[in-house]
This record gives C-alpha cells, structure tokens and sequence, in this order.
C-alpha cells in the first residue's frame, strides 16, 4: 500500500536552519493530513494537521503546506532545535472514514 | 496533559496463546483505535471503535482479533491465537471527533510471539 509516500528516509539540518520535510499521495480522495514525530519506544506525537480547504496551516515553529494539485504536502519546522531529532510520519485519510494511511517515516537529525 | 495510557510495555508469548492488550483512552475521547507497527514497516492501521461498535476495520483485522470497551474506561485487543507474523509495536489511539483533529496514541505495547 504505497498511497502515502515518504521518499527521503532521512535528512539532517543544523541547529537553527529550516528542516522541510515531504510526503507525497496518490490517492485524491484524502482530505485530512497529520504529521507525527516519533521518539524510539515511544508512541506518535500529533504535531499538526490540514484539511484539504486549507493550503496552509501554522502552529508556532511548525507549518504544514499543501499542495492539492501535485498531491504533496510538507512540514517546515523553523528553526529546528536538537529537541526536534526523531521520526517524522505523515499521514492521510479520506473524509467518511477513519482510517489514517501513514507513510514510511523520515529520521530527521538536528545537529548542535 | 491527558494521556492515553497502554499496558503492558512488552509482552512475550508463545505462539498459538491468547493475548490482551490493554488500553486506557482520554476520558472525554468518544472515537478509540488500534494501530500496529512491524518492525522496519509502516504504522498500519486495524481497527476503529466507536458507540460500543467497530465502525471500520483493515484487512489485517481478521477472525483472529477482537476489541471490546469492558467498562466505561478500559479499551482491548485480544488476539485469540497469535502467530509469529503479529510480533508487532501495538498503539492505542483515541480522538474526540473523526475529523482532521490528532488523535492521541499510547506509547504502545511490544507484542513478541516466540
């Protein structure tokens, strides 16, 4: 099941530079997006979300953008703290169900 | 902040027995989840739960799992007799509504079949 794309597996940014991380989807039915950051044995994290009315969502050092015609969304974290080296998951579901399809997942490292 | 409390951490258990996970979702939450993630793979979702029934479940959820709200607080995954395929992190999740909101997950229990 590859309708939510994550194709850098990982990606690493210098303390106080923007971190911009993608995912792509194949399917047009999905209109509700999450990003979640994950810690080693720990569950996700929700960090934000968009609905596909939206082409832009912030919240403090974190904003997700959308872009409903090349099916792409990304989260820019400004400006990346160590704090923020984890697993970094997007996900998307399609309004009438309740399922969320995750992508594989994107080890972001904040180096000091 | 409220939480979404699962136990336990990690449970070891020959295959072929049943096993139970245990879930405590936010209070106010009305929707409740079960994902799992295989090591090296996606998180996958398996079931939704909501007004005392499943409202949607994966292939993955089969004859084999079950999920029952006992009480007003407790949410399970029983699995009735595993195989070594359902080694797996399992989380737990819970939303107030269906929508774009997060949900909240578990920190999850480390299911190991031997």
């Amino acid at each position: 099941d590859q309708q939510v794309k994550q194709n850098s597996p990982s990606l690493s940014v210098q303390e106080g530079r923007i971190s911009i991380l993608n995912c792509d989807y194949t399917n047009s039915m999905f209109d509700y997006f999450l990003w979640y950051k994950k810690y080693p044995a720990e569950g996700p994290t929700f960090l934000i979300s968009i609905s596909s009315i939206k082409d832009k969502n912030e919240d403090g050092r974190f904003t997700v953008f959308l872009n409903k015609s090349a099916k792409h969304l990304s989260l820019h974290i400004v400006p990346s703290q160590p704090g923020d080296s984890a697993v970094y998951f997007c996900a998307a579901k399609a309004s009438g169900t309740y399922k969320y399809i995750f992508g594989t997942g994107t080890r972001l490292k904040v180096l000091a | 902040e409220p939480e979404v409390t699962q136990t336990p951490s990690h449970q070891v258990t020959q295959m072929g027995q049943e096993v139970i996970l245990r879930c405590v979702p936010i209070s106010n939450h009305l929707y409740f989840y079960w994902y799992r993630q295989i090591l090296g793979q996606k998180v996958e979702f398996l079931v939704s739960f909501y007004n005392n029934e499943i409202s949607e479940k994966s292939e993955i959820f089969d004859d084999q799992f079950s999920v029952e709200r006992p009480d007003g607080s407790n949410f399970t995954l029983k699995i009735r007799s595993t195989k070594l395929e359902d080694s797996a992190m399992y989380f737990c999740a819970s939303s107030e509504g269906q929508g774009a909101g997060g949900y909240t997950f578990g920190s999850g229990t480390r299911l190991t079949v031997v």
